[in-house]
């Protein structure tokens, strides 16, 4: 079935320092991906998003490209600041069929100090 | 702040009782789904109404129920209670079960069973 694998936590950053965060993806199709974020005693918010192959997903300084050729999204930042510690989340919505529900891969802690 | 209203923030029970989730989808929303969130299970896919229909069925134990009324608010509906149910349940709702729609969470329902 569909599957989302994230890097292992927790990611532990200094400010100003450069972010990757992995993520692979197993689907039949051609599946939309995400990336949300969960802060501390919140909610899941969609970070970014990209629906088709090559494209750059981006908001609040960070970006993922979507690699069709490497069944690939992974998430990056230029400039981590304290703010952005938090849960991030990679997901996929599968092409075609009755739902278009998120799968979910297991959350990368990221904590940037400062 | 997503649209998506849940309630209880917070729910303390019994093993063995039963609880009722509640959900109010995004004004326009037609879809909505529910996920459990576990330390060791991370983000599971509950299931998901469209329209007052039922439209895909995930990890959801038979012990738990959901509807979609037609003013498409839902509720989850969690009965016979054991430790291990105590999670955050979420609500997310959308515009349609397109894939690459954007899905929007609520904060969630922590709850707490001992």
């Amino acid at each position: 079935g569909d599957s989302v694998t994230q890097m292992e936590g927790p990611v532990t950053l200094s400010e100003e320092a450069f972010l990757t965060i992995n993520c692979t993806y197993t689907a039949t199709g051609y599946p939309s991906l995400f990336w949300y974020v969960q802060y501390p005693g919140e909610g899941l918010q969609l970070l970014l998003k990209a629906t088709k192959a090559d494209d750059k997903g981006s908001n609040k300084g960070f970006e993922a490209t979507y690699r069709k050729e490497t069944t690939s999204f992974h998430l990056e930042k230029g400039s981590v600041q304290v703010s952005d510690s938090a849960v991030y989340f990679c997901a996929l919505s599968a092409y075609g069929g009755a739902t278009n529900k998120l799968i979910f891969g297991t959350g990368t802690l990221l904590a940037v100090q400062p | 702040d997503s649209g998506v209203t849940q309630t209880p923030k917070h729910l303390i029970t019994a093993t063995g009782q039963r609880v009722t989730l509640r959900c109010s989808p995004r004004s326009g929303d037609l879809s909505v789904y529910w996920y459990q969130q576990s330390l060791d299970q991370g983000l599971q896919f509950l299931i998901q109404y469209y329209n007052g229909e039922e439209r895909a069925k995930g990890n959801i134990l038979e012990r738990f129920s959901a509807q979609q009324f037609p003013d498409l608010h839902s509720e989850l509906n969690l009965s016979s209670l054991e430790l291990g149910d105590s999670a955050l349940y979420f609500c997310a709702s959308s515009v349609s079960r397109a894939a690459g729609n954007t899905i929007y969470f609520g904060e969630g329902s922590w709850l707490t069973v001992v």
